[in-house]
């Protein structure tokens, strides 16, 4: 079946645009996770959603980054006036369960690029 | 969750295995130790985990030392495909829920 997807898969913004990445998980998954990976690291924990509530949002690095999944299945990651430190790998993952313990099935990422 | 240690990179021979440490000398007694790699320009992928038993599974074996501080990953027969960053987790079953990723062991096989 269908594993995640993420679009774009690159995305270039000015200094100071508002930029919105997209995430489909795997159907019928009821966690969704984003990750941050800079360039040479290891991806980091941004946020947490089960089925349509945001419960865990400790990693965003700032009010600048809002995330959503309003029905429980898609998810956006909103980036408004992106910082050149913002540039790294966008990466989405689901896992069946309540992600407990669960293996995360992850997206291919959003490579984004602020110039 | 307990802190990982991975050498940054690693060569193996196509055909041979390859054996990946890591060292978890905190580790508590609730704490499972996963395994993921990353391709590049992919996203990570689940490979095994384990408590204190050792695992198999079609892709991988996973080695757990008796006092748990340390692990071994193997690949019996490594492949071209196989070159990837691997990243030791370690993660407290059933209360949590999030990835911790260190900077991994770059594996290179080489033909």
């Amino acid at each position: 079946g269908a594993g995640v997807s993420q679009s774009p898969r690159y995305k270039v913004a000015k200094r100071g645009q508002d930029v919105a990445l997209r995430c489909d998980p795997i159907s019928g998954h009821v966690s969704l996770f984003w990750y941050q990976q800079a360039l040479g690291q290891g991806p980091e924990f941004l946020t947490y959603f089960q089925n349509e509530a945001q419960l865990d949002k400790s990693g965003l690095p700032s009010d600048r980054f809002f995330a959503e999944r309003p029905e429980g299945s898609v998810s956006t990651l909103k980036i408004q006036r992106t910082q050149q430190e913002d540039s790294a790998v966008y990466l989405c993952a689901s896992s069946p369960g309540t992600g407990r313990s669960d293996e995360q099935f992850f997206g291919p990422g959003t490579r984004l690029t602020v110039l | 969750d307990a802190k990982t240690t991975q050498p940054p990179s690693m060569d193996c021979a196509e055909g041979r295995a390859a054996n990946l440490p890591c060292n978890h000398s905190t580790i508590s007694g609730n704490e499972y130790v996963y395994w993921y790699r990353q391709i590049h320009s992919q996203g990570p992928q689940y490979i095994i985990h384990g408590l204190k038993n050792n695992e198999t599974n079609e892709m991988a074996s996973l080695i757990i030392t008796e006092d748990r501080k340390s692990s071994t990953l193997i690949l019996p027969h490594a492949t071209l495909r196989d070159t990837a960053v691997y990243y030791c987790i370690v993660r407290v079953g059933g209360s949590n829920y999030k990835l911790t990723f260190g900077k991994g062991t770059l594996l290179t096989v080489n033909p």
